[in-house]
C-alpha cells in the first residue's frame, strides 16, 4: 500500500529564509503533485511532476523529484507571509488513485 | 469557467440518518473521485471514476459508504445510517483526463458533514 509522508508537519519561519519541505513515498510512482490550502479553503495545483530529475519553479516556491530516490522537495526561497498555508504532495498509484500526504502547515512569521 | 460544484455546502444530520452528497464536476471532465478530509488532515481517498465505471473503491471505510456516477457525470456519494466519526469535510475533484498526467485534479469547496 501507497504511504506518502511529509515533513515536517508543521513548521514556524522568518520572512525572508529558505526552507524545504520533504515528501516521500513507499512506492514506485511518476507522478507527484503539490498543492496549497489555505485555512477554510479548497486545494489548489501548485505543481505536477512528471518524471525523474523534474523541476519546477513558480514565484518562491520549487519543487523537484527523485523517482529513484522516491523522494520530491519543494523549496521556499526568501519566505514572505502570503505563503503561510498548508502544503500537501500527492502521489499516483498505478493507474489513477491518487494519496496524499498529512501536509505540511506552514506559518511566517513578519 | 465553472468549477466543480459540490451540494449542500453544510450538512448537518442525526445519528442513523442516511445523507447524500452530490459533485458536479467540471464539463468534459471524465474522471471524478472522492476524498474526506478530517480537520487538520491530508485528504484520504475514497474512491474515484472514470466516466461511470467505478474504477477503485477501496478507500471507502465500510459497506455504509457507496458512490455512482450513472451517467458520467454528476456523482452521488452516499452515507447510510450516519454515525458521529462520519462527521468530516467530503471532497470532490475531477480531472479531464482518465490518466492523470499533466493535469492536476481540480477540487470542490466540499460538503461539510456533521452527524449530532
Amino acid at each position: 500500500e501507497l504511504k506518502v509522508e511529509q515533513n515536517p508537519l508543521f513548521l514556524s519561519m522568518q520572512e525572508g529564509k529558505n526552507y524545504t519541505i520533504y515528501c516521500n513515498y513507499s512506492t514506485t510512482s511518476d507522478r507527484l503533485y503539490w498543492y496549497r490550502q489555505d485555512p477554510g479553503k479548497s486545494l489548489e495545483s501548485l505543481f505536477v511532476l512528471l518524471s525523474n530529475g523534474a523541476v519546477k519553479q513558480e514565484g518562491r516556491l520549487m519543487a523537484s523529484l527523485d523517482t529513484k530516490a522516491r523522494l520530491s522537495t519543494l523549496h521556499i526561497t526568501a519566505a514572505v507571509h502570503d505563503l503561510s498555508a498548508t502544503y500537501f504532495c500527492a502521489v499516483a498509484l498505478g493507474d489513477d488513485k491518487i494519496i496524499f500526504g498529512k501536509g505540511t502547515r506552514l506559518h511566517i512569521l513578519p | 469557467g465553472a468549477g466543480v460544484s459540490q451540494s449542500p455546502r453544510y450538512k448537518v444530520t442525526k445519528r442513523g440518518q442516511d445523507v447524500a452528497l452530490r459533485c458536479d464536476p467540471i464539463s468534459g471532465h471524465v474522471s471524478l473521485y472522492w476524498y474526506r478530509q478530517a480537520l487538520g488532515q491530508g485528504p484520504e481517498f475514497l474512491t474515484y471514476f472514470n466516466y461511470e465505471a467505478q474504477q477503485d473503491k477501496s478507500g471507502l471505510p465500510n459497506d455504509r459508504f457507496s458512490a455512482e456516477r450513472p451517467e458520467g457525470s454528476i456523482s452521488t456519494l452516499t452515507i447510510q445510517r450516519t454515525e458521529q466519526r462520519d462527521s468530516a469535510m467530503y471532497r470532490c475533484a475531477s480531472s479531464p483526463h482518465t490518466r492523470v498526467y499533466n493535469s492536476p485534479l481540480h477540487f470542490g469547496n466540499g460538503t461539510r458533514l456533521t452527524v449530532t
